[in-house]
């Protein structure tokens, strides 16, 4: 069955700090990987999705990038924090059945 | 283009009483649809399915689900809630044909109290 890592748990950075949240995927081969931001507890936000290596589609413009360097390894990223940015990220792939395993999510707090 | 509401930002029941969520969904060929349960500060947790077959879906932890394609509907049930069972639930749509984004509710706070 596939799993999907994501770290840090939580994070605290800096209005203008750079950011790297991490997500790794196991359990499968040339997955279809997606970034999500969840505000106020909420609604999800799809931010980015990868299907390989180097393919990233984005669905919003904003002040984040993402990146897929290895197969099951997919990065989201910022040069420049902003207070807007805090939310609960989530990494999903898709699992068993067309629906998506989630990624145990990062908290970030922009201060 | 596929979308999914939720149309209950919060409900609120009482332990032993049933339970319901509702989900109306609009896709251009045949729905996939999902239910997922979020606790705080987690991510989200697959709960059941329906792709195809019959239109009552069993999933984990009692929670059952209701197709009905006439009314666009795709109700959460459980006949008898839990205490534990408080927490967020998004419902989730992608057409049988397309890509494979998933498109997601809003969400709904459920509240079971004692």
């Amino acid at each position: 069955s596939q799993t999907i890592h994501q770290w840090p748990a939580t994070l605290v950075q800096p209005v203008g700090s750079p950011l790297s949240l991490e997500c790794t995927v196991e359990g499968t081969s040339n997955p279809n990987l997606y970034w999500y931001r969840q505000a106020a507890g909420r609604g999800l936000q799809l931010l980015f999705y990868s299907v390989g290596i180097g393919q990233i589609s984005s669905e919003v413009p904003q002040n984040l990038s993402a990146s897929r360097p290895q197969d099951r390894q997919f990065i989201l990223s910022s040069k420049k924090l902003l207070l807007s940015d805090s939310g609960f990220y989530l990494c999903a792939t898709e699992g068993q059945g067309s629906g998506y395993t989630f990624g145990s999510g990062t908290r970030l707090t922009v201060v | 283009a596929q979308s999914v509401a939720q149309p209950e930002d919060q409900v609120n029941v009482a332990e032993g009483n049933p339970l319901t969520v509702k989900c109306t969904y609009s896709v251009s060929g045949n729905p996939y649809l999902f239910w997922y349960v979020q606790y705080p500060n987690r991510g989200l947790q697959f709960l059941l399915k329906y792709i195809t077959g019959d239109n009552l879906v069993k999933g984990s932890y009692g929670f059952e689900a209701e197709f009905n394609k006439s009314q666009t509907s795709f109700h959460l049930k459980k006949p008898s809630a839990l205490v534990s069972d408080s927490a967020l639930y998004f419902c989730a749509v992608r057409d049988s044909v397309g890509d494979y984004k998933l498109s997601f509710g809003a969400g709904t706070t459920v509240t079971v109290r004692a």
